[in-house]
């Protein structure tokens, strides 16, 4: 079955990074592109970044562009997203999303996300 | 814009039929996609396309769309729908998706 399963949240303090990995498996990693999706508590989804299934593509959002980066190794079926200078605004739940595919506007699978407390 | 509107919340009495919409330019050129998200949990695809339900969700959950709103209808409410149910869609580089504030769904 397909699962996607985030590490690497935790406390930071503002202006330090951190590396989020969302470890696949269940399905054919090099064949569907990736999403970060985020949540601050007691708020909506808001979605980060994306990238293409072969790593040629990739969109961020406006609030996180310049700061964030998102890749994907292919042969460790692996997605990854580097936050630099964060702000206590990035506080949030993170969660890797697979995109259903071209044609759709859905994220058929979720990972159970990993948490990101930006405080000094 | 890209920007999506969702009615922040929605009660529903038990068995009885709830409509949660959504609203915004982009959904004139994409359907919406719907997620249900319980509390402390992951959300959870419930309607993607026109009106198409992964496997596992129960077909008391619909979709619809015309012109700029889409909507996600429940026939039927049970004590498990209460959630936060979002919409999603992209934006015009049909890569990057936008969401909806989201609607918190109470079956009373």
């Amino acid at each position: 079955q397909v699962q996607l399963v985030e590490s690497g949240g935790g406390v930071v303090q503002p202006g330090r990074s951190l590396r989020l990995s969302c470890a696949a498996s269940g399905f054919t990693f090099s064949s569907y592109d990736l999403h970060w999706v985020r949540q601050a508590p007691g708020k909506g989804l808001e979605w980060v970044a994306v990238i293409s299934h072969d790593g040629s593509n990739k969109y961020y959002s406006d609030s996180v562009k310049g700061r964030v980066t998102i890749s994907r190794d292919n042969s460790k079926n692996t997605l990854y997203v580097q936050m630099n200078s964060l702000r206590g605004e990035d506080t949030a739940v993170y969660y890797c999303a697979r995109d259903m595919g071209p044609g759709t506007t859905s994220l058929d699978y979720w990972g159970q996300g990993t948490l990101i407390t930006v405080s000094s | 814009s890209s920007e999506l509107t969702q009615d922040p919340a929605v009660s529903v009495a038990l068995g009885q039929t709830v409509r949660i919409t959504c609203q915004g330019d982009s959904l004139r050129s994409y359907y919406a996609s719907w997620s249900q998200q319980r509390p402390g949990q992951a959300p959870v695809l419930v309607i993607s396309g026109k009106n198409n339900r992964p496997s596992g969700i129960p077909d008391r959950f619909s979709g619809s769309s015309s012109g700029n709103t889409a909507s996600l209808t429940i026939t039927g409410a049970q004590a498990e729908d209460e959630a936060d149910y979002f919409c999603n869609s992209r934006d015009s580089s049909g890569y990057r998706l936008v969401f909806g504030g989201g609607t918190k769904l109470t079956v009373l």
